[in-house]
């Protein structure tokens, strides 16, 4: 099973500043990655996947990178809405389809 | 536009089996690629991903629960059947089916979600 590690668990971040979210993988996924973003009360929402495709609608200030086993999404000016839980999810190595224990973005 | 909604019981015995029944439009399991998941999320927990159907047939499960979970398709309504048995306390989760495209199986849209509770 390819475990996913998220870091930092909480992030404090002011609006309008940059946000960057880590997700590690136990083993190598190539750019078999998704990012999902939850608000609280609703059903998570696709931003990227293939790594860095941003998902249809999604804004251009979300971006992802990385291969292998390290990957960034990043948040560049962020706005009141995007404060929320995010999650990665691969898709290499399933079953079983796996999800990191999320990163809380949190309005500092 | 790709909608999908969840329904059944919203309390379950220790022991029970649930079912539970997604009802989607905007796509078809008449087309090649298409697929439904579940995922579950305990309150206050991160996402589990529980089982795929797709297209074809072809059925998928968590290796963990694989003996506790069956996945079904009805094509004539466009619902995808759920089963998990023996159920217990820690399967109290909020329960999501999602639509994926091909074996890159993100997840594009969800459910709204349904909380199931297990308990006497």
């Amino acid at each position: 099973e390819t475990v996913l590690t998220q870091s930092p668990a909480t992030l404090s971040v002011s609006p309008g500043e940059r946000a960057t979210l880590s997700c590690r993988a136990s083993q190598s996924i190539a750019n078999n990655l998704a990012w999902y973003q939850q608000q609280p009360g609703q059903a998570p929402r696709l931003l990227i996947y293939a790594a860095s495709t941003r998902a249809t609608g999604i804004p251009a200030r979300f971006s992802g990178s990385g291969s292998g086993t390290e990957f960034t999404l990043t948040i560049s000016s962020l706005q009141s809405e995007d404060f929320a839980v995010y999650y990665c999810q691969q898709y290499n190595n399933w079953p079983p389809i796996t999800f990191g224990q999320g990163t809380r973005l949190e309005i500092k | 536009q790709i909608t999908l909604k969840e329904s059944g019981p919203a309390l379950v015995k220790p022991t029970q089996t649930l079912t539970l029944t997604c009802t989607f439009s905007g796509f078809s399991f008449s087309a090649t690629g298409e697929g439904v998941g579940w995922i579950r999320q305990a309150p206050g927990k991160g996402l589990e991903w529980l089982a795929l159907i797709f297209w074809d047939g072809s059925k998928r499960y968590s290796p963990s629960l694989k003996s506790r979970l069956t996945v079904t398709r009805d094509t004539s309504k466009d619902q995808v059947v759920f089963t998990m048995t023996n159920m217990g306390p820690v399967d109290t989760a909020t329960y999501y089916c999602a639509h994926t495209f091909d074996i890159i199986v993100r997840f594009d849209s969800w459910g709204q979600g349904t909380l199931v509770t297990v308990s006497s």
